[in-house]
C-alpha cells in the first residue's frame, strides 16, 4: 500500500532563515505530488504540484519554491522566511483522490 | 463569492445525534465531490468520494449531492466523541485534474 511521509512535524524558525520541508512517498512510482498550505479560516491553498522529476508548477507567486530531485521525493524550500509563511504545510499525492501526509506546523518568529 | 462555501462552526452535538454538514458551490462544472476528516494537527483523510448527483453510504456516513441546488451534505449517524474533528469538503470538475477546490472546513464537537 502507498504511504506518504512528511517531516518535521513542528518547526519554529526565525524571520529571514531558510526552510526545507521534505516529503517522500512509498509504494507507488511516478506519483503526482502536491504541496498545500492550510491557514485558519482559509482552507487548503495549493502551492505547488509536480507530475515528475524536475517538473514543478507553481500555483501562487510567493516566497517559497519546490523541487523534485527524485521520483518519490518532493521538497518545499525558502531562502528567507517571512512571518506570513507561518502555517500548516501538507504534502499530498494523488491516486483516485488525494492522500495527505501528517503535515508540518511552521511558526516563523 | 468563493467557489466553495462551508460554515466553519464549531458545531456541538450530543453523542448519538445525527450530524449534518454542508457545502455550497458556484461552479456547475464540478462533478467529483469528496469529504475529508481532519483531526487536530493531522493531515486530512478521505472519508467519502462521490461522482455526480445522488447518495453514497459507508457505515455511519452518508454523502449526498444535489447538483441542481449546488449543494452537498455529509450525514453522520449515531455520532461518537471520536467523530470530533474538522470536516472539509472538496470538489473538482474532472477526475484527472490536479486541482481540487476545498471548503474551509467545519469543526465538529461530539459531546459525551
Amino acid at each position: 500500500s502507498q504511504t506518504i511521509h512528511q517531516w518535521p512535524a513542528t518547526l519554529v524558525q526565525p524571520v529571514g532563515s531558510p526552510l526545507s520541508l521534505e516529503c517522500t512517498v512509498e509504494g507507488t512510482s511516478n506519483p503526482n505530488l502536491y504541496w498545500y498550505r492550510q491557514a485558519a479560516g482559509r482552507g487548503l491553498q495549493l502551492l505547488f504540484y509536480s507530475v515528475g522529476i524536475g517538473q514543478i508548477s507553481s500555483e501562487v507567486p510567493q516566497n517559497l519554491s519546490a523541487s523534485r530531485p527524485q521520483d518519490r521525493q518532493f521538497i518545499l524550500s525558502s531562502k528567507k522566511l517571512l512571518l506570513s509563511d507561518s502555517g500548516f504545510y501538507l504534502c499530498a499525492w494523488r491516486g483516485e483522490s488525494y492522500t495527505f501526509g501528517s503535515g508540518t506546523r511552521l511558526t516563523v518568529v | 463569492q468563493k467557489e466553495v462555501e462551508q460554515d466553519p462552526g464549531p458545531l456541538s452535538v450530543p453523542e448519538g445525534a445525527i450530524v449534518s454538514l454542508n457545502c455550497t458551490y458556484s461552479n456547475s462544472a464540478f462533478q467529483y465531490f469528496m469529504w475529508y476528516r481532519q483531526y487536530s494537527r493531522k493531515g486530512p483523510e478521505l472519508l467519502m468520494y462521490t461522482y455526480s448527483s445522488g447518495n453514497k453510504e459507508d457505515g455511519r456516513f452518508t454523502a449526498q449531492v444535489d447538483k441542481s441546488s449546488k449543494y452537498i451534505s455529509l450525514f453522520i449517524r449515531d455520532s461518537q466523541p471520536s467523530d470530533s474533528a474538522t470536516y472539509l469538503c472538496a470538489m473538482s470538475s474532472t477526475s484527472g485534474t490536479y486541482k481540487y477546490i476545498f471548503g474551509t472546513g467545519t469543526r465538529l464537537k461530539v459531546l459525551a
